[in-house]
């Protein structure tokens, strides 16, 4: 079955800095989504990347697929407190409409 | 437009107790995911429903159940509770077809 591994596992920054937060597969991406999630509450959807190559930008994030290296990156230009909480890489898995996560990067933003 | 609406937030169920959960989907989304996350985990698939049916399911027992409504909302069931039931339940629905998964603010369950 398809695995996600994030790296890091947890991130501690100054305020204002740059910071990227990677998503590995094991198995072909057929699409990549990027969660965050506040503790122990629902997750709000940030980004979806459908193709090799694509790139979307939101704010201050911006997030990649590379589709041949089975990975994705998001990175968040000068990081502000309201950036911390938890952020989840989720693909569709074999294709289907079920989605297979990583375990989560812990960012924590210190003023 | 109506975002995903879980109840309860919280609950402290008994092991060897049963427990239901409830979902309402986004509206103009007519299927609904759930997920079980741990603590310190990733969310982990338990199945989806679509046209009322379970379409995939994902690795938990049967003890796990549920069900969907004509009007997509949903409920998942779970029997005879154990301890490492305690989890935030979160209810995802989306168009099929489509893209995008929106997603509750969840259940926390407790099982003492």
């Amino acid at each position: 079955s398809q695995e996600l591994e994030q790296s890091p596992q947890s991130l501690i920054v100054q305020e204002g800095k740059n910071l990227t937060i990677n998503c590995t597969s094991s198995k072909t991406l057929y699409g990549l989504y990027w969660y965050k999630q506040k503790y122990g509450e629902g997750l709000i959807f940030l980004m979806m990347l459908q193709k090799g190559g694509e790139e979307k930008s939101h704010e201050k994030i911006t997030a990649k697929l590379d589709e041949k290296k089975q990975q994705s990156s998001l990175h968040i230009t000068a990081s502000q407190p309201s950036h911390a909480g938890i952020y989840l890489c989720g693909a569709p898995q074999g294709g289907s409409e079920k989605l297979v996560f990583g375990k989560g990067t812990k960012l924590t933003v210190n003023p | 437009e109506t975002g995903v609406t879980q109840s309860p937030t919280h609950l402290i169920k008994t092991r060897g107790q049963q427990v239901t959960l409830r979902c309402s989907s986004q509206s103009g989304h007519n299927t609904v995911s759930w997920y079980q996350q741990a603590l310190g985990q990733g969310p982990q698939f338990i199945f989806q429903y679509y046209r009322e049916e379970e379409n995939g399911r994902g690795n938990f027992p049967p003890r796990f159940s549920g069900l969907q409504f004509p009007n997509y909302s949903s409920e998942l069931n779970v029997n005879a509770l154990e301890l490492d039931d305690s989890a935030l339940y979160l209810c995802a629905s989306s168009l099929r077809g489509g893209y995008g998964y929106t997603f509750g603010s969840g259940t926390r369950l407790t099982v003492v």
